[in-house]
């Protein structure tokens, strides 16, 4: 069975603190994305990796960094959290052709206080 | 234009009634749509993908697809009350950027 793992359910940080969210899949793929996903906003596209040490910036990169040394892990940094970016994270994997889906993570729930 | 625009909901229907979910789409994204099904603390699910003009057939669900109109839909059959969730349209751009809609929350009244 597919997998893609996130490494926390849930995260409490402080302002200022530098935060690391860790997705893992196991299915060989080439793309992964991480989401915020927010009430009434839907899931916003903030970072998309195509390959190993690529990465393209999508909707709401600012405050938000990622780095893929390694084909299964992708990892999401804020830098300096802020209580704007409490919210919901997703990640997500697919193969490289436009006609397949994406497998989600089970999302952390991040809180700033 | 987003490249994915839900505007409709929520909607409620009445158990056993058709479910009309909408979503329209910008030039910008690739031919290929999904629809994505999500429970309230879950991650979404894939329910249904359409890549060619009109209809396809998956059990309760259809997936509709007007590329004339750059318009998409999933009409449910016969809803249940585990139909309630939020449905989430979706679609890659030619550099395989995945760009959702806000969704529509979908509540089925036993």
């Amino acid at each position: 069975d597919v997998k893609v793992t996130q490494s926390s359910r849930y995260l409490v940080k402080r302002t200022g603190e530098k935060v690391f969210l860790e997705c893992v899949q196991d299915m060989d793929h080439e793309n992964m994305f991480w989401y915020r996903q927010d009430p009434g906003l839907g899931l916003r596209l903030i970072y998309f990796s195509y390959d190993v040490k690529m990465k393209e910036k999508g909707d709401i990169p600012e405050g938000y960094s990622v780095s893929r040394e390694k084909k299964e892990r992708f990892s999401l940094i804020l830098e300096s959290a802020s209580t704007n970016q409490t919210s919901m994270y997703l990640c997500a994997s697919s193969l490289p052709t436009t006609n397949e889906k994406l497998f989600f993570g089970s999302g952390t729930q991040l809180s700033v206080l | 234009q987003k490249e994915v625009e839900q505007n409709s909901g929520p909607l409620s229907v009445p158990e056993g009634a058709i479910a009309s979910l909408n979503c329209t789409y910008s030039d910008r994204v690739s031919q290929s749509f999904f629809w994505y099904r999500q429970y309230s603390g879950k991650s979404p699910e894939l329910i249904m993908s359409i890549y060619s003009n009109g209809d396809k057939e998956d059990g309760r669900f259809t997936a509709q697809l007007n590329k004339a109109s750059q318009y998409v839909s999933l009409l449910i059959r016969d809803s249940q009350p585990s139909d309630s969730a939020t449905y989430l349209c979706a679609a890659p751009t030619t550099g395989n950027q995945f760009y959702f809609g806000t969704g529509t929350s979908l509540t089925v009244i036993p």
